[in-house]
């Protein structure tokens, strides 16, 4: 089955909130993990990625934080707005995978107003 | 600058009938990706080229779906024949690692695919 899950599938936040996304994996041997954002309608939108080597990384608006220990990988996004609203996934790339993703189900972000 | 191209953007067969989709990649990128997304759930990858070379096929059912890439650039993807859990959305990626993270996908729009 799938290496890689989400816990929730749906989460709402209000408008100018902090979201918090959250991943488990369970392959060790994964060297990259990565959150892809998709709008309806639209192909998948690289977000950020993080090396296993990590545990933090920040983008513009976003921060993945990468727990080796539990397994988890979660995406904060600051001051959510309307356009944030979409299916996030996280992925991971196994090592020596020649950039082979394996996504997880997803989660639906909601951004109320 | 242009993204990456797919057609049709929705295709709709009866089961046993033959379907083809093309996509056209970012100019320049030398790996092509198609995925499968079934509806509620991630993609899926079918198969990885570098140039006109498969790099993972492994997920590929080869005894009905088929893909090529012959000069290196677009690519087609067949399923024959169609069977209803073809259901999905194909979709089309491409990356260039030079300068950019190498996990860094670009998708196309997608081929939503209805087999009845």
């Amino acid at each position: 089955g799938e290496s890689v899950g989400l816990h929730l599938p749906t989460l709402s936040v209000q408008e100018g909130d902090n979201s918090i996304i959250n991943c488990a994996y369970s392959n060790s041997a994964s060297d990259y993990f990565i959150w892809y954002k998709q709008e309806s309608g639209k192909g998948p939108q690289f977000i950020i990625d993080i090396r296993s080597n990590m545990d933090k990384r920040q983008g513009q608006r976003v921060t993945v934080l990468l727990n080796k220990t539990v397994k988890h990988l979660s995406l904060q996004i600051a001051a959510t707005q309307p356009g944030d609203s979409a299916v996030y996934f996280c992925a991971e790339k196994l090592t020596g995978g020649g950039n082979k993703l394996t996504f997880g189900t997803g989660t639906q972000l909601k951004v109320e107003l | 600058e242009a993204g990456v191209a797919q057609s049709p953007r929705y295709k709709i067969i009866e089961k046993r009938q033959s379907v083809a989709f093309w996509c056209n990649p970012i100019s320049g990128h030398a790996t092509l990706y198609w995925y499968q997304q079934i509806l509620g759930q991630g993609p899926k990858l079918l198969i990885q080229f570098q140039n006109n070379g498969v790099v993972d096929d492994s997920q590929l059912p080869k005894d009905r779906f088929s893909a090529e890439r012959l000069k290196g650039v677009d690519s087609t993807l067949k399923i024959q024949p169609a069977k209803l859990e073809d259901s999905a959305v194909y979709l089309c990626a491409s990356s260039f690692y030079r300068g950019q993270s190498p996990m860094k996908q670009f998708f196309g729009p997608g081929t939503r695919l209805t087999v009845l």
